[in-house]
């Protein structure tokens, strides 16, 4: 079975660019999450889509949005890029309920110049 | 306001010795318990979980306890082996399908 793909691996923009974030979650699940990590924060959570449809969204700013296709493959998106955005993105699926085990990507690390 | 918290950023232990990793919590509406093992470059992978109803889950050489009354949770691992040394995130959500909610990680050094 073929676990959480993320693509890009890494990318580099510059301020006020935008950027998207693929996340193929395993077959079979049908959340995905999304979160942001950052030297020091630990994880924090962006928002999830379960069926193609925002179940749960984190404390981020509007720049910040997502969505879900009905293959349950999902997209981040983050406009007007700012250098605080800097991190590692990660996505995570699971099967249904989002609180039981979430596998993980390897993550997308975004730098922002 | 932090939900879970890993206070301790960083601990080393020799090979062979029992590791103690700590985590707190504050929302006690919080009833299931995760532990993840993260490697630089890679994704956190899921190592071990308990529910509210249970004190103690135990696989392998990985013990979690739980004490519900004072908020604490934390992640045994004997004996300690060179491989295991990463950063480790607890996370905690509640029954209603609300997020998993993450401490910011304690780097464990396992020193042969």
């Amino acid at each position: 079975k073929a676990g959480v793909t993320q693509t890009p691996r890494y990318l580099i923009k510059t301020r006020g660019q935008q950027v998207t974030l693929s996340c193929s979650p395993i077959s079979g699940h049908r959340s995905v999450s999304w979160y942001q990590q950052t030297p020091g924060q630990g994880l924090q959570f962006l928002f999830e889509y379960f069926s193609e449809t925002q179940r749960n969204k984190g404390n981020f700013p509007g720049r910040f949005s997502g969505r879900q296709f009905s293959n349950s493959r999902s997209e981040m998106n983050v406009s007007t890029l700012e250098l605080g955005d800097s991190a590692l993105y990660l996505c995570a699926s699971s099967s249904d309920r989002q609180n039981t085990e979430a596998f993980f990507g390897q993550g997308t690390r975004l730098t922002v110049v | 306001d932090q939900q879970v918290k890993q206070n301790s950023p960083s601990l080393s232990v020799q090979e062979g010795r029992i590791s103690i990793l700590n985590c707190d919590y504050t929302n006690s509406m919080f009833d299931y318990f995760l532990w993840y093992k993260k490697y630089p470059a890679e994704g956190p992978t899921f190592l071990i979980s308990i529910s509210s109803i249970k004190d103690k889950n135990e696989d392998g050489r990985f013990t979690v306890f739980l004490n519900k009354s004072a908020k604490h949770l934390s992640l045994h691992i004997v004996p300690s082996q060179p491989g295991d040394s990463a950063v480790y995130f607890c996370a905690a959500s509640s029954l209603w399908n609300t997020p998993l909610v993450f401490g910011k990680g304690t780097r464990l050094s396992v020193i042969a």
